[in-house]
């Protein structure tokens, strides 16, 4: 089965570049997504086929992709960009998410 | 409006089974997959399984393969996960999600939508 690893934790300082990356093998032959969880919260999608941004999220949000490693990346992170971000993706039956990583904006 | 209500929270007892719904509106139920994803406190999310709304087909992860069963009803827009033989580990919040368009129909690859999730709790 597939496996996708995030680092556990990113801080950055208000106005800076957040960049928050995932790897693995199915990461070369299929598209990830993005999740935001707020505390309490269910899941938004944030980036959808790597590096699409679904109506009504801020342009601060980007995604690339390169090889088996995928990057989210948020550009001048806001405060209210604190949460926990999951990466996904899914291919040959079989369904994955990362770890997630707890980004901090302070 | 489109949405996925889920059912309310349970508290079971260690051996029991649950049965968790989520009823979809507002959108066509038989174009996108349905997937279960739960999260345990304090843990991250956990992909269950998926079923295709339109046909009934499953598949589960297999860590819950023999435990999970998950079905649907196109008369009310609604699927199911039933989990069986509960132990204390599977207390967390399951949540039902619908993306993945399914094939020959015809929508948005930016389409997801997530229930708000059910509190199941298994303890003595």
């Amino acid at each position: 089965s597939y496996e996708l690893t995030q680092p556990s934790s990113v801080s950055v300082s208000p106005g800076q570049t957040a960049r928050i990356t995932c790897s693995g093998d199915v990461l070369a032959k299929k598209y990830a997504r993005w999740f935001q969880q707020k505390p309490g919260q269910a899941p938004v999608l944030v980036i959808y086929k790597d590096s699409e941004r679904p109506s009504g999220i801020p342009e601060r949000f980007s995604g690339s992709s390169s090889g088996t490693t995928v990057t989210l990346t948020i550009s001048g992170a806001q405060v209210e960009d604190e949460a926990d971000y999951y990466c996904y993706s899914a291919a040959d039956n079989n369904w994955v998410f990362g770890g997630g990583t707890k980004l901090t904006v302070l | 409006q489109v949405q996925l209500v889920q059912s309310g929270a349970e508290v079971k007892k260690p051996g029991a089974s649950v049965k968790v719904s989520c009823k979809a509106s507002g959108y066509t139920f038989t174009s996108y997959y349905m997937h279960w994803v739960r999260q345990a406190p304090g843990q991250g999310l956990e992909w269950m399984g998926i079923i295709n709304p339109s046909g009934g087909s499953t598949s589960y992860a297999q860590k819950f393969q023999g435990r999970v069963t998950m079905t649907r009803d196109t008369s009310t827009s609604t699927v199911y996960m039933e989990l069986s033989s509960l132990r204390s580990e599977d207390t967390a919040v399951y949540y039902c999600a619908s993306w993945d368009l399914i094939v020959g129909a015809t929508g948005d690859d930016a389409f997801d939508i997530w229930g708000q999730g059910t509190m199941v709790t298994v303890s003595s």
